[in-house]
């Protein structure tokens, strides 16, 4: 079955500091893209980054990069120099057949 | 710029009433999607179109239709809504080749 895990269902970290988030995936596919998506409270939901399966180099996106390790499956976000804009639901996904299948989101607290 | 609108952001509905969402694109795209949003269960694929008068099911259809009678619209519709269908309702078209998705802001249900 395709899957999206994200393990961590909550997480807060100290306004500045630097916060991971986990995302294990599940496909039999060799080429796809990878997707984080964010979504503030009450708004709209956005692209964050993406990254193609078959590029070894980590996307970077200013303060957001990924690591992503194709043979363990995982394909995790880290926020650097969070800032209180960074509150939100962030969502793990993969592109399977035309379709995006989801993880469950982790809700990201920011500490000021 | 991309846009996908959907018609209404809040909606309050008795049960058993019928419940139309519309979403409209200006992408000009062929795909567009219906998803459900549920904490703790991330993003639930209720159909999606590929076409003008096409339709696919999703993981979750029971309980929903769907109508695309044009491409830049396509309406979502609770014939008898229940309050299990209470929920944040996302429409999502392609923005590339690369599967990620453009959303609308969303339409929060309430079945009371």
């Amino acid at each position: 079955a395709q899957t999206v895990t994200q393990s961590q269902p909550e997480m807060s970290v100290q306004e500045a500091e630097t916060v991971t988030l986990s995302c294990t995936y599940d496909t039999s596919e060799s080429d796809y893209y990878l997707f984080w998506y964010k979504q503030p409270p009450s708004r709209q939901m956005i692209l964050v980054i993406r990254q193609e399966a078959y590029k070894q180099q980590n996307a970077t996106e200013n303060r957001f990069s990924v690591n992503f390790q194709k043979a363990a499956k995982s394909f995790s976000l880290k926020i650097s120099d969070s800032q209180l804009g960074d509150a939100a639901m962030y969502f793990c996904a993969y592109n399977s057949n035309y379709q995006l299948i989801w993880g469950a989101g982790t809700k990201l607290i920011i500490k000021p | 710029d991309v846009k996908v609108t959907q018609s209404s952001r809040y909606l309050v509905k008795r049960t058993g009433e019928k419940v139309f969402l519309e979403c409209v694109q200006d992408m000009d795209h062929e795909n567009m999607f219906w998803y459900r949003q549920d904490p703790g269960l991330g993003l639930r694929l209720i159909y999606f179109s590929y076409d003008v008068k096409m339709k696919e099911k999703g993981d979750i259809p029971e309980g929903y239709s769907v109508s695309r009678e044009k491409k830049e619209r396509f309406s979502l519709i609770l014939e008898s809504a229940s309050t299990n269908q209470t929920s944040m309702y996302l429409c999502a078209t392609p923005t590339g080749l690369t599967g990620e998705l453009f959303f609308g802001e969303g339409s929060r249900l309430t079945v009371l």
